[in-house]
C-alpha cells in the first residue's frame, strides 16, 4: 500500500488557470515537504512543513502556496500556470533530523 | 553552479558486474549524504545514507564518504536488471531542516543480460 498519496496522477492544465495537488502521508510523520522534477533541472526542493508550519521556502514565485488542512495533508496550490510549470510534483515527508526522507509517486503537471 | 555534481551521466554494466556512482558537492554545510534510486513512473526511493567518513555496507551496496575532499561513491556489486534506474546523490547540511535535499541530477543505470 502506498504510503504517500498523491492526487491526481497525471493533470493537464490551460495556461492561465489554476490547479490544487493533494498530498496525504499515512507514516505518523511530523515534517512533509514538496518537489518538483522537470526535464531541465535535478529534483528541486521547494517547501518544508514541520507541524503544520511552514519551515523554509526556496519557491520565488508566490504563484505556488502550499495548505496544510491536516497533519498528514500538505496540498500544493498553483495559480496562474505557465507552460514552464511543467513538472513531475512530488510530496515527502520524515520524520526527524536526519531521517530518511519518504517521497509519493508524484503527479505529472503538463500544462498547455 | 549546481552544489551537487553527479557522473557519470549513464552507465550501462553487465548483469552480475559492478556499476559505480561518484558524487562531489561544492558546499561544505552539507554534512548528510544520501542515494536515492527512481525507478521509471515512480517516487525516489532511500537506498542508503552516509554521514561518516569511510565506507558503510549494506547488502550489495556500498557508499563510501571522504568529507574533506566532499566526494561521496555509490558502488553496486553483482548488478541485476531490477537495479536498472535513476540514481540521485543528495546532500542535505546540519540543522534542523534536514528534509530539505539538494539532489544531483541523477545516473541512469542500464544493466543489461
Amino acid at each position: 500500500d502506498p504510503k504517500i498519496i498523491q492526487k491526481p496522477k497525471y493533470l493537464v492544465a490551460v495556461t492561465g488557470s489554476e490547479k490544487i495537488l493533494i498530498c496525504e502521508q499515512y507514516l505518523g510523520h511530523n515534517a512533509m515537504y514538496w518537489y518538483r522534477q522537470s526535464a531541465k533541472k535535478p529534483l528541486e526542493f521547494m517547501f518544508s512543513y514541520s507541524y503544520q508550519k511552514l519551515m523554509d521556502n526556496q519557491t520565488a514565485s508566490s504563484r505556488f502556496q502550499p495548505q496544510s488542512s491536516k497533519k498528514n495533508h500538505l496540498d500544493l496550490q498553483i495559480t496562474a500556470l505557465k507552460p514552464d510549470d511543467s513538472a513531475t510534483y512530488f510530496c515527502a515527508s520524515s520524520q526527524a533530523q536526519n531521517t530518511e526522507v519518504f517521497f509519493g509517486k508524484g503527479t505529472r503537471l503538463t500544462v498547455v | 553552479q549546481q552544489k551537487v555534481q553527479q557522473s557519470p551521466e549513464s552507465l550501462s554494466v553487465p548483469e552480475g558486474g559492478m556499476a559505480s556512482f561518484n558524487c562531489t558537492s561544492s558546499d561544505r554545510n552539507f554534512q548528510y549524504f544520501w542515494w536515492y534510486r527512481q525507478h521509471s513512473g515512480e517516487g525516489p526511493k532511500a537506498l542508503m545514507s552516509i554521514f561518516s567518513d569511510g565506507d558503510k555496507k549494506e547488502g550489495r551496496f556500498t557508499a563510501h564518504l571522504n568529507k574533506a575532499s566532499l566526494h561521496v561513491s555509490l558502488h553496486i556489486r553483482d548488478s541485476q536488471p531490477s537495479d536498472s534506474a535513476l540514481y540521485f546523490c543528495a546532500a542535505a547540511n546540519t540543522g534542523a531542516n534536514t528534509g530539505k535535499l539538494t539532489f544531483g541530477h541523477g545516473t541512469i543505470l542500464r544493466v543489461h543480460p
